[in-house]
Protein backbone atom coordinates (compact mmCIF):
# COMPACT_ATOMS: atom_id res chain seq x y z
CA UNK A 1 0.00 0.00 0.00
CA UNK A 2 1.49 3.86 -0.99
CA UNK A 3 1.73 5.89 1.75
CA UNK A 4 2.70 9.82 2.50
CA UNK A 5 5.01 10.94 5.62
CA UNK A 6 4.88 14.64 6.43
CA UNK A 7 7.52 14.87 8.84
CA UNK A 8 6.53 18.63 10.05
CA UNK A 9 3.13 19.14 11.96
CA UNK A 10 4.11 23.04 11.81
CA UNK A 11 6.13 25.58 10.91
CA UNK A 12 6.42 29.14 10.34
CA UNK A 13 7.77 31.82 8.38
CA UNK A 14 8.36 35.13 8.01
CA UNK A 15 6.48 37.53 5.52
CA UNK A 16 8.65 37.54 2.07
CA UNK A 17 10.83 35.05 3.18
CA UNK A 18 11.07 30.93 1.72
CA UNK A 19 9.90 28.13 3.65
CA UNK A 20 10.24 24.24 2.39
CA UNK A 21 7.64 21.69 3.55
CA UNK A 22 8.81 18.05 3.28
CA UNK A 23 6.97 15.06 2.06
CA UNK A 24 8.07 11.57 1.63
CA UNK A 25 6.41 8.53 0.06
CA UNK A 26 6.59 5.18 -0.40
CA UNK A 27 5.55 3.07 -3.48
CA UNK A 28 6.71 0.32 -5.62
CA UNK A 29 5.24 1.81 -8.52
CA UNK A 30 6.86 3.37 -11.02
CA UNK A 31 4.34 6.29 -12.73
CA UNK A 32 2.18 8.24 -10.75
CA UNK A 33 0.87 11.68 -9.57
CA UNK A 34 2.50 13.77 -6.67
CA UNK A 35 -0.23 16.88 -5.37
CA UNK A 36 0.41 19.61 -2.90
CA UNK A 37 -2.98 21.08 -1.72
CA UNK A 38 -3.96 24.41 0.55
CA UNK A 39 -6.58 23.83 2.92
CA UNK A 40 -7.10 27.96 4.48
CA UNK A 41 -9.28 28.58 7.47
CA UNK A 42 -11.88 28.22 4.77
CA UNK A 43 -11.69 24.46 4.68
CA UNK A 44 -11.42 24.74 0.93
CA UNK A 45 -9.20 21.96 -0.60
CA UNK A 46 -7.33 23.78 -3.39
CA UNK A 47 -4.63 22.72 -5.73
CA UNK A 48 -0.87 24.13 -5.48
CA UNK A 49 0.81 22.29 -8.09
CA UNK A 50 1.01 18.80 -9.24
CA UNK A 51 4.07 16.75 -10.43
CA UNK A 52 4.13 13.46 -13.24
CA UNK A 53 6.53 11.16 -11.70
CA UNK A 54 7.96 11.05 -15.66
CA UNK A 55 8.81 14.28 -16.15
CA UNK A 56 12.38 14.63 -14.85
CA UNK A 57 11.59 18.92 -14.76
CA UNK A 58 10.41 20.33 -11.25
CA UNK A 59 6.83 21.82 -11.42
CA UNK A 60 6.51 24.94 -10.77
CA UNK A 61 3.53 27.32 -10.45
CA UNK A 62 4.30 31.51 -9.48
CA UNK A 63 5.82 31.40 -5.85
CA UNK A 64 5.60 27.46 -5.51
CA UNK A 65 7.63 25.01 -6.93
CA UNK A 66 8.72 21.09 -5.74
CA UNK A 67 12.11 19.82 -5.34
CA UNK A 68 11.07 16.33 -6.77
CA UNK A 69 13.89 13.46 -6.52
CA UNK A 70 11.86 10.41 -7.48
CA UNK A 71 14.80 7.73 -6.62
CA UNK A 72 14.21 9.02 -2.77
CA UNK A 73 10.52 9.37 -3.06
CA UNK A 74 11.14 13.11 -1.84
CA UNK A 75 8.39 15.71 -2.78
CA UNK A 76 9.45 19.00 -1.37
CA UNK A 77 7.29 22.37 -1.53
CA UNK A 78 8.82 25.48 -1.58
CA UNK A 79 6.48 28.79 -0.88
CA UNK A 80 8.88 32.09 -2.24
CA UNK A 81 8.39 35.54 -1.16
CA UNK A 82 6.00 34.34 1.55
CA UNK A 83 2.62 36.19 1.58
CA UNK A 84 -0.05 36.01 4.66
CA UNK A 85 -2.51 34.44 2.68
CA UNK A 86 -0.30 31.36 2.71
CA UNK A 87 -1.18 30.45 6.12
CA UNK A 88 -2.95 27.59 5.83
CA UNK A 89 -2.68 23.53 6.08
CA UNK A 90 -0.84 22.04 3.51
CA UNK A 91 -1.11 18.63 2.04
CA UNK A 92 0.96 16.10 0.15
CA UNK A 93 -1.03 13.49 -1.76
CA UNK A 94 -0.16 10.26 -3.89
CA UNK A 95 -2.10 8.97 -6.87
CA UNK A 96 -1.18 6.16 -9.50
CA UNK A 97 -3.52 6.82 -11.64
CA UNK A 98 -7.09 8.53 -12.13
CA UNK A 99 -9.15 5.49 -11.14
CA UNK A 100 -7.13 4.96 -7.97
CA UNK A 101 -7.64 6.60 -4.70
CA UNK A 102 -6.06 9.95 -4.07
CA UNK A 103 -3.62 9.07 -0.58
CA UNK A 104 -2.85 11.95 1.75
CA UNK A 105 -0.22 12.87 4.33
CA UNK A 106 -1.27 13.90 7.48
CA UNK A 107 -0.73 17.96 6.84
CA UNK A 108 1.67 20.63 7.51
CA UNK A 109 0.25 23.79 9.55
CA UNK A 110 1.87 26.43 7.77
CA UNK A 111 1.77 30.15 9.51
CA UNK A 112 3.36 33.43 8.36
CA UNK A 113 4.19 35.84 10.43
CA UNK A 114 4.10 39.69 9.57
CA UNK B 1 -20.74 25.39 -13.55
CA UNK B 2 -20.81 24.79 -10.12
CA UNK B 3 -18.52 22.55 -9.48
CA UNK B 4 -18.86 20.08 -6.72
CA UNK B 5 -21.33 20.44 -3.98
CA UNK B 6 -21.57 19.23 -0.97
CA UNK B 7 -25.09 19.34 1.64
CA UNK B 8 -25.36 20.37 4.16
CA UNK B 9 -22.64 22.67 5.58
CA UNK B 10 -23.29 21.20 8.65
CA UNK B 11 -25.38 18.86 10.80
CA UNK B 12 -26.12 17.75 14.35
CA UNK B 13 -27.08 14.50 15.17
CA UNK B 14 -27.45 12.03 18.00
CA UNK B 15 -25.98 8.88 18.14
CA UNK B 16 -28.07 6.25 16.32
CA UNK B 17 -29.78 8.51 14.02
CA UNK B 18 -29.12 7.88 10.12
CA UNK B 19 -28.64 10.59 7.32
CA UNK B 20 -27.10 10.89 4.32
CA UNK B 21 -24.64 13.39 2.86
CA UNK B 22 -25.45 14.48 -0.62
CA UNK B 23 -22.52 15.12 -3.31
CA UNK B 24 -23.12 16.45 -6.76
CA UNK B 25 -20.40 17.48 -9.75
CA UNK B 26 -21.69 18.84 -13.06
CA UNK B 27 -18.55 18.71 -14.44
CA UNK B 28 -18.78 14.80 -16.12
CA UNK B 29 -16.27 13.36 -13.52
CA UNK B 30 -16.13 9.67 -13.88
CA UNK B 31 -14.06 9.09 -10.44
CA UNK B 32 -15.71 10.41 -6.97
CA UNK B 33 -15.17 9.81 -3.73
CA UNK B 34 -15.94 10.37 0.32
CA UNK B 35 -13.01 11.89 2.79
CA UNK B 36 -13.24 12.29 6.46
CA UNK B 37 -10.61 14.64 8.22
CA UNK B 38 -9.74 14.67 11.71
CA UNK B 39 -7.56 16.38 14.06
CA UNK B 40 -3.96 15.20 12.85
CA UNK B 41 -5.03 12.74 10.38
CA UNK B 42 -4.96 14.33 7.05
CA UNK B 43 -7.41 13.02 4.79
CA UNK B 44 -8.72 9.69 5.18
CA UNK B 45 -11.03 7.90 2.17
CA UNK B 46 -14.39 6.46 3.18
CA UNK B 47 -15.33 4.77 -0.42
CA UNK B 48 -14.84 5.91 -3.88
CA UNK B 49 -16.59 5.02 -7.27
CA UNK B 50 -15.11 5.20 -11.24
CA UNK B 51 -18.18 5.11 -12.60
CA UNK B 52 -22.01 4.77 -12.42
CA UNK B 53 -22.68 1.78 -10.80
CA UNK B 54 -19.66 0.57 -9.40
CA UNK B 55 -17.80 1.71 -6.01
CA UNK B 56 -15.53 0.80 -3.59
CA UNK B 57 -13.97 0.84 -0.29
CA UNK B 58 -11.26 3.01 1.20
CA UNK B 59 -9.42 2.88 4.32
CA UNK B 60 -12.47 3.79 6.72
CA UNK B 61 -15.46 2.49 5.08
CA UNK B 62 -16.88 1.00 8.37
CA UNK B 63 -20.22 2.76 9.53
CA UNK B 64 -20.92 4.15 5.74
CA UNK B 65 -22.87 2.95 2.68
CA UNK B 66 -22.48 4.55 -1.26
CA UNK B 67 -24.35 4.30 -3.92
CA UNK B 68 -23.26 5.52 -7.68
CA UNK B 69 -26.96 5.49 -9.62
CA UNK B 70 -25.85 8.31 -12.00
CA UNK B 71 -22.95 10.03 -12.94
CA UNK B 72 -23.07 13.68 -11.15
CA UNK B 73 -24.31 11.61 -7.71
CA UNK B 74 -22.46 10.30 -4.98
CA UNK B 75 -24.19 10.15 -1.47
CA UNK B 76 -22.73 8.92 1.47
CA UNK B 77 -25.27 7.11 4.43
CA UNK B 78 -24.59 6.60 7.55
CA UNK B 79 -27.08 3.94 8.87
CA UNK B 80 -26.42 4.39 12.46
CA UNK B 81 -24.13 7.40 13.20
CA UNK B 82 -21.90 7.03 16.14
CA UNK B 83 -19.71 9.67 18.51
CA UNK B 84 -16.83 8.23 16.82
CA UNK B 85 -18.02 9.70 13.24
CA UNK B 86 -17.93 13.22 14.38
CA UNK B 87 -15.70 14.53 11.53
CA UNK B 88 -15.49 16.94 8.61
CA UNK B 89 -16.88 15.26 5.40
CA UNK B 90 -15.26 15.87 2.06
CA UNK B 91 -16.35 14.88 -1.32
CA UNK B 92 -13.98 14.85 -4.72
CA UNK B 93 -14.61 13.94 -7.89
CA UNK B 94 -12.25 13.78 -11.30
CA UNK B 95 -12.07 12.38 -14.52
CA UNK B 96 -9.91 9.33 -14.73
CA UNK B 97 -8.29 10.39 -17.97
CA UNK B 98 -6.23 11.48 -18.73
CA UNK B 99 -4.47 10.31 -15.18
CA UNK B 100 -2.86 13.48 -13.78
CA UNK B 101 -5.99 15.10 -13.30
CA UNK B 102 -6.11 16.44 -10.16
CA UNK B 103 -10.08 15.94 -7.67
CA UNK B 104 -12.14 18.87 -7.37
CA UNK B 105 -13.32 19.12 -3.71
CA UNK B 106 -16.79 19.86 -2.33
CA UNK B 107 -16.57 23.04 0.86
CA UNK B 108 -16.88 19.84 3.06
CA UNK B 109 -19.93 19.01 5.71
CA UNK B 110 -18.87 18.94 9.74
CA UNK B 111 -20.86 16.20 11.16
CA UNK B 112 -21.01 16.57 14.88
CA UNK B 113 -22.74 12.95 16.71
CA UNK B 114 -23.83 13.40 19.91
Amino acid sequence: AQTVTQSQPEMSVQEAETVTLSCTYDTSENNYYLFWYKQPPSRQMILVIRQEAYKQQNATENRFSVNFQKAAKSFSLKISDSQLGDTAMYFCAFMISGNTPLVFGKGTRLSVIA
Amino acid sequence: NAGVTQTPKFQVLKTGQSMTLQCAQDMNHEYMSWYRQDPGMGLRLIHYSVGAGITDQGEVPNGYNVSRSTTEDFPLRLLSAAPSQTSVYFCASSYSRPSNQPQHFGDGTRLSIL
